[in-house]
């Protein structure tokens, strides 16, 4: 079964200082991958997708998130952090063609500092 | 707009007392999910759907039932609430390629 590790539990950045949140797998082949952000308040809304193909992707609200096949990790990214960002990410994992139920890392809380 | 839409936000309940909650998607998504979001433990997945009439347990199973007997409608049902079952309670749908989330409703059971 695949599973997915967040290290990080809360991060805390100033804003306009980068961002790089940090997500391991487990899983035998390439798996899906994903980033959500949760607002206070709000379900998940997905910031990006990686499949196949290119492995640096691109999503919403400026970010980033490159996967590397070597160390298991799909690192999300963004240059210059706002205050709006503040926030909980999520990455998750899917498996192709198969288990149909996403497994979810435990969250990064992203606190910004003014 | 097109999404995942939960009813009720919120809800107060007895401790004994039962509810449904409900969640629709308007994507003819074949996937849906129950999750619970409690501090601390992420979220856990209660009971999903991989098409209408099938569920199948999830994570944390006990204390609820779901069922799907239309495509669009997955429902979670607490038969006799227990305060350990206040959460915020997400429901998602999706295929491989991505999930949506509803955003959530909040118990509290008392």
């Amino acid at each position: 079964a695949q599973s997915v590790t967040q290290p990080d539990i809360h991060i805390t950045v100033s804003e306009g200082a980068s961002l790089e949140l940090r997500c391991n797998y487990s899983y035998g082949a390439t798996p899906y991958l994903f980033w959500y952000v949760q607002s206070p308040g709000q379900g998940l809304q997905l910031l990006l997708k990686y499949f196949s193909g290119d492995t640096l992707v691109q999503g919403i609200k400026g970010f980033e998130a490159e996967f590397k096949r070597s160390q298991s990790s799909f690192n999300l990214r963004k240059p210059s952090v706002h205050w709006s960002d503040a926030a909980e990410y999520f990455c998750a994992v899917g498996v192709p063609g198969g288990s149909y139920i996403p497994t979810f890392g435990r969250g990064t809380s992203l606190i910004v500092h003014p | 707009n097109a999404g995942v839409t939960q009813t009720p936000k919120f809800r107060v309940l007895k401790t004994g007392q039962s509810m449904t909650l409900l969640c629709a998607q308007d994507m003819n998504h074949e996937y849906m999910y129950w999750y619970r979001q409690d501090p601390g433990m992420g979220l856990r997945l209660i009971h999903y759907s991989v098409g209408e009439g099938t569920t199948a347990k999830g994570e944390v199973p006990d204390g609820y039932n779901v069922s799907r007997l239309k495509k669009q409608n997955f429902l979670l049902g607490l038969e006799s609430a227990a305060p350990s079952q206040t959460s915020v309670y997400f429901c998602a749908s999706g295929t491989d390629y991505g999930y949506t989330f509803g955003s959530g409703t909040r118990l509290t059971v008392v």
